[in-house]
């Protein structure tokens, strides 16, 4: 069974470039998630989507973020116009369900895409 | 809001020797889950072990246990036996959970990079 892939794996761009990351959940996983971890800091929850709904975006930072879930399938999250602060790495997750007292509700995680903002 | 703290950075082990990574947590709910992921150097996030927060017993995988006190509000991870794989950066997490269902949404501690010595 394929994990969940995040695509690219590194990314440098200058400040107000658009970047672009992607990510592929595993098949099937209804829920995906974002999050993100600054250097040297915990990872934060960006948002949840169930299908191609989004459950709860509470924890975007502002509007220079979008994400979008075509399908219910694989999962873009955009940058535009990037700054620096938003440098660091961003990871995917997805899941069957959201019981985890079920072993296979638990989140699956992508190795990330290191985002570099210059 | 929740917060997962894990208060240190950095923790070295020898190998075939046992070492304990610390986490401490901060909510007003009752039920949850916790959880001790992995990420090696450039690889994916992985489940290691996770505990519900009505069960007394404390969770073991192999030689992954947990030492979970619910009113200190702790969940330490004892790694028994190092190995060389060990070596990793160890994330402690937090989530809601009632009543059969979650929103999913992980509250993480900073981590802890361990290094394995042979």
């Amino acid at each position: 069974e394929a994990g969940v892939t995040q695509f690219p794996s590194h990314s440098v761009i200058e400040k107000g470039q658009t970047v672009t990351l992607r990510c592929d959940p595993i098949s099937g996983h209804d829920n995906l998630y974002w999050y993100r971890r600054v250097m040297g800091k915990e990872i934060k929850f960006l948002l949840h989507f169930v299908k191609e709904s989004k459950q709860d975006e509470s924890g975007m930072p502002n509007n220079r973020f979008l994400a979008e879930r075509t399908g219910g399938t694989y999962s873009t999250l955009k940058v535009q116009p990037a700054e620096l602060e938003d440098s660091g790495v961003y990871f995917c997750a997805s899941s069957q369900g959201t019981d985890f007292s079920l072993a296979k509700n638990i989140q699956y995680f992508g190795a990330g895409t290191r985002l570099s903002v210059l | 809001a929740q917060t997962v703290t894990q208060s240190q950075p950095e923790m070295s082990v020898q190998e075939a020797e046992t070492v304990t990574l610390s986490c401490t947590y901060d909510t007003s709910e009752s039920d949850y889950y916790l959880f001790w992921y992995k990420q090696p150097p450039s690889r994916q996030m992985i489940l290691v072990i996770r505990q519900e927060a009505y069960k007394q017993q404390n969770a073991t995988e192999n030689r992954f246990s947990v030492n979970f006190q619910k009113a200190a509000k702790s969940f330490s991870l004892k790694i028994s036996d190092s190995q060389l794989g060990d070596a990793a950066m160890y994330f402690c997490a937090w989530v809601y959970y009632a009543g059969g269902t979650s929103y999913g949404k992980l509250t993480f501690g900073q981590g802890t990079i361990l290094t394995v010595h042979p």
